[in-house]
């Protein structure tokens, strides 16, 4: 079994759309989490964190822990097409080196 | 921009032969660690460098190594090539004190024939 959990998709809405993209993890361990976007050919780049559990939100973009289910969530408001990406979920436990434990990434597109 | 750069882009070697990837990091980001994304997957991590000491590995094996420089470079040396090593190559750099805020670079893309 995997540390964590991703649905690969790929995951296809309308723009205007709200995506929910989710990850289930298995190491009680984990306390920061965090998800990256990466487009075609370019490296993941930092979206979002939270530490422990709880909300948080930026912009467009709303990030979720439930640390007592193991799971976590990105939501999408308003999506447009250059959100389009494929969108990786991070997690790593607090101290220590930063050995981060990814997702698979699940594939977004946004259709105009 | 993250301001993490790699060389090369793009790599063809043979079964056997060894490569070496490089990673240039902005000034203050001490730590570095090197993934390897495979085709449909997430990054693995591999290994991450701190004051130019490996400081944590992942489940890679010693044909895996490393090095990390004063000026904020690395490279990612990798012997004995195997047809699985085919995979982009990621370096993310830290800036000191950062817990979670890996920037990175655009990764080399090493394929073996």
């Amino acid at each position: 079994q995997k540390e964590v959990e991703q649905d690969p998709g790929p995951l296809s809405v309308p723009e205007g759309a709200i995506v929910s993209l989710n990850c289930t993890y298995s190491n009680s361990a984990f306390q920061y989490f965090m998800w990256y976007r990466q487009y075609s050919r370019k490296g993941p780049e930092l979206l979002m964190y939270t530490y422990s559990s709880g909300n948080k939100e930026d912009g467009r973009f709303t990030a979720q822990v439930d640390k007592s289910s193991k799971y976590i969530s990105l939501f999408i408001r308003d999506s447009q097409p250059s959100d389009s990406a494929t969108y990786l979920c991070a997690m790593r436990p607090s101290g220590g080196y930063q050995k981060v434990t990814f997702g698979t990434g699940t594939k977004l597109q946004v259709i105009p | 921009e993250t301001g993490v750069t790699q060389s090369p882009t793009h790599l063809i070697k043979t079964r056997g032969q060894q490569v070496t990837l490089r990673c240039s990091s902005q000034s203050g980001h001490n730590t570095v660690s090197w993934y390897q994304q495979a085709l449909g997957q997430g990054p693995q991590f591999i290994f991450q460098y701190y004051r130019e000491e490996e400081n944590g590995r992942g489940n890679f094996p010693p044909r895996f190594s490393g090095l990390q420089f004063p000026n904020y470079s690395s490279e990612l040396n990798v012997n004995a090539l195997e047809l699985d090593d085919s995979a982009l190559y990621l370096c993310a750099s830290t800036l000191a004190g950062g817990a979670y805020e890996q920037y990175f670079g655009p990764g080399t893309r090493l394929t073996v024939t």
